[in-house]
């Protein structure tokens, strides 16, 4: 079962605008990570926000985690078609389980 | 470093046959986890391999399952297909735990008919 749950479902937007999506989850967790998958290929990872961490940067991405209200954030500034895929947050909690969302999927026009 | 690699890439079985999909991961990496994909259910988590132990397992039935080899390949089995199993699997290595940097693997794309 999915534990995470992204919205929006799809998201349009142009290029040079930014993106943001959500991630709300059910259950205490250890770990959550966003991937980033183009057209049903394998994922590729974005970045890890621990439990204790509020906020972190890589690049033109920024991760934002609120435990209290078991959700995060992604945002991707200043985005590029190259950045047209589905992004997927993923939680691993004290049971070991790991699970992903359904997914956002981001479109970006030139 | 080469990636994570799967064979085959396409597979199309029959209902009740049963199929065994190959993983192998980034050299050095020790845990290998698999995941089903399917528009209707997403992403499911099927189990982790570590060193050879399956360490955790997600809630799919008995027909599913998998091996670990010494040199950290991976295998997954399913027996007696049902049309339900047509899904894209993924593999996934990472250094230790499973639940810190997974590397994907392109998937293998199964269709059962």
């Amino acid at each position: 079962s999915q534990q995470g749950e992204e919205d929006p479902q799809a998201l349009s937007i142009q290029e040079g605008e930014n993106a943001t999506m959500n991630c709300s989850y059910k259950t205490s967790i250890n770990n959550l990570q966003w991937y980033r998958q183009n057209s049903g290929r394998g994922l590729v990872h974005l970045i890890l926000i621990r439990s204790n961490e509020r906020e972190k940067h890589s690049g033109r991405l920024r991760v934002t985690l609120d435990t209290s209200k078991k959700s995060s954030s992604l945002l991707i500034t200043a985005s590029r078609a190259a950045d047209t895929a589905s992004y997927f947050c993923a939680t691993d909690d004290n049971n070991n389980d790991m699970r992903f969302g359904a997914g956002t999927r981001l479109t970006v026009k030139p | 470093k080469a990636g994570v690699t799967q064979t085959p890439r396409y597979l199309i079985k029959t209902r009740g046959q049963q199929v065994t999909l190959s993983c192998s991961p980034i050299s050095g990496h020790r845990s290998v986890s698999w995941y089903q994909q399917t528009p209707g259910q997403g992403l499911q988590f099927l189990f982790e391999y570590f060193s050879e132990t399956q360490r955790n397992k997600g809630n799919f039935p008995g027909r599913f399952s998998g091996r670990q080899f010494s040199n950290s390949r991976s295998e997954m089995n399913v027996s007696t297909l049902e049309l339900g199993d047509s899904a894209l699997y993924l593999c996934a290595s990472s250094l230790g735990q499973a639940y810190y940097e997974q590397y994907f693997g392109p998937g293998t794309r199964l269709t059962v008919t």
